[in-house]
């Protein structure tokens, strides 16, 4: 089945810093989504990136697929980005059956 | 986000009681989903719906039961509640086309007492 490992589990920073969370993914997983869920709970999607290198404002994300990772980039980091980051994978472009990493909990210092 | 709601936001039942948790969509999105949260589990998928009337097993489906008879709605069914289903429920829906990912519910958080 489909399997989603993510790196680290808790990350602290202090405001101002850059990090990288990384997802790997098993050889079933076409595509991949980021998301951030804040800490009231919202589950916000960050980027669809089956492959390739996506960017908005201070994130970016990058899959390489062929060898079934991701990152996720966060730079100059606030303390609106703590919350938990997840990846999730599917077989098909459809998303059925997506299924979630463990998340990485991010805890921005002021 | 607008185009999704859940309903209720909070609900405490007993055990053994029948339980229904109401998605609805604007976005006349043809994939829909219910996962639920728990600690130290992540996310995980419980039923999923591609279209009218089609549904099919997720991850963790025991116990639950789901119907779609309009597009704008799925609805997840305890049909006897045990505590172990204490959890936050989330719904979700993406079109299933490339480069376009879900959008989540607000999330519904239930206590089975």
């Amino acid at each position: 089945g489909i399997q989603v490992e993510q790196s680290p589990p808790d990350l602290i920073l202090q405001e101002g810093a850059n990090s990288t969370l990384r997802c790997n993914f098993s050889d079933s997983v076409n595509n991949l989504q980021w998301f951030h869920q804040n800490p009231w709970g919202q589950l916000i999607n960050l980027f669809y990136i089956p492959s390739g290198t996506k960017q908005n404002g201070r994130l970016s994300a990058t899959t390489v697929a062929t060898e079934r990772y991701s990152l996720l980039y966060i730079s100059s980091s606030q303390t609106t980005d703590s919350g938990v980051y997840f990846c999730a994978g599917s077989r098909t472009t459809g998303g059925f059956k997506t299924i979630f990493g463990a998340g990485t909990r991010l805890f921005v210092k002021a | 986000d607008a185009g999704i709601t859940q309903s209720p936001r909070h609900k405490v039942t007993e055990t053994g009681t029948p339980v229904t948790l109401r998605c609805h969509q604007t976005e006349n999105h043809r994939y829909m989903y219910w996962y639920r949260q728990d600690p130290g589990h992540g996310l995980r998928l419980i039923h999923y719906s591609y279209g009218v009337k089609d549904t099919d097993k997720g991850e963790v489906s025991d116990g639950y039961s789901v119907s779609r008879s309009k597009t704008e709605d799925f609805l997840l069914t305890l049909e006897s509640a045990t505590s172990s289903q204490t959890s936050v429920y989330f719904c979700a829906i993406s079109t299933g086309q490339a480069n376009y990912g879900y959008t989540f519910g607000s999330g519904t958080r239930l206590t089975v007492v």
